[in-house]
């Protein structure tokens, strides 16, 4: 495709399931960042990928969420045991390049809103 | 902590008006800067992308400045149009090897016919 993807667009789930957000980057792209976006704030880093490897995680809110991105291009953001708090639209962007390439526009996805009952 | 501040919050213009956004970052060791609008429940597009070693870039009537020594950035919309009804965010990486860019909340624009 010609953009970043990702699904669903819109989950809910009671509080206490788990939920699995997938991100279909741009091909080739090595880089891939997921943010997570409250109403009326810019997104906040969670955690980045170049290529397969998971370099920096430290966005992650807590130890009930985990990403993957096993070939190095799709990536999944997995949230155990949802809470209410976790509500918020989750993007996903990417980058053809790495850290402080030249071309490191990051190309964002339409996110997937989350609502926790 | 980075922290990056835009200004206005929000703008409400005629159709046609000349417009000046402000992005600002504590620490203004920025190693580039790119500026994005996002539209209500939609992802962020790209609209500039000032690299390390520019000051500014151009596309179409948008035209983004940036300061390094200040930190300070500006997107300037010429000649708006309800179409450039819009959030509008900025966000840079810090130099020194951080690759985790830092938004600012945004500029919530509205442009009348």
């Amino acid at each position: 495709g010609a953009g970043v993807s990702q699904s669903p667009r819109y989950k809910v789930a009671k509080r206490g399931q788990d939920v699995a957000l997938r991100c279909d980057p741009i091909s080739g792209h090595v880089s891939l960042f997921w943010y997570q976006q409250a109403l009326g704030q810019g997104p906040e880093f969670l955690t980045y990928f170049q290529n397969e490897a998971q370099l920096d995680k430290s966005g992650l809110p807590s130890d009930r969420f985990f990403a993957e991105r096993p070939e190095g291009s799709v990536s999944t953001l997995k949230i155990q045991r949802t809470q209410q708090e976790d509500s918020a639209v989750y993007l996903c962007a990417s980058s053809l390049v790495g850290v402080a390439g030249v071309y490191n526009e990051q190309f964002f996805g339409p996110g997937t809103r989350l609502t926790v009952l | 902590k980075q922290e990056v501040t835009q200004i206005p919050a929000a703008l409400s213009v005629p159709e046609g008006e000349n417009l000046v956004l402000n992005c600002s970052f504590t620490d203004s060791a920025i190693y580039n800067l790119q500026w994005f609008r996002q539209d209500p429940g939609k992802g962020l597009t790209s609209l500039l992308l000032i690299q390390s070693s520019q000051r500014e870039q151009t596309s179409g009537r948008l035209n983004a400045s940036l300061d390094k020594s200040s930190g300070r950035s500006t997107l300037y919309i010429a000649a708006s149009q309800p179409g450039d009804s819009a959030t509008y965010l900025c966000a840079g990486p810090q130099s020194g090897g951080s690759y985790i860019p830092t938004f600012g909340r945004g500029t919530s624009l509205i442009v009348h016919p």
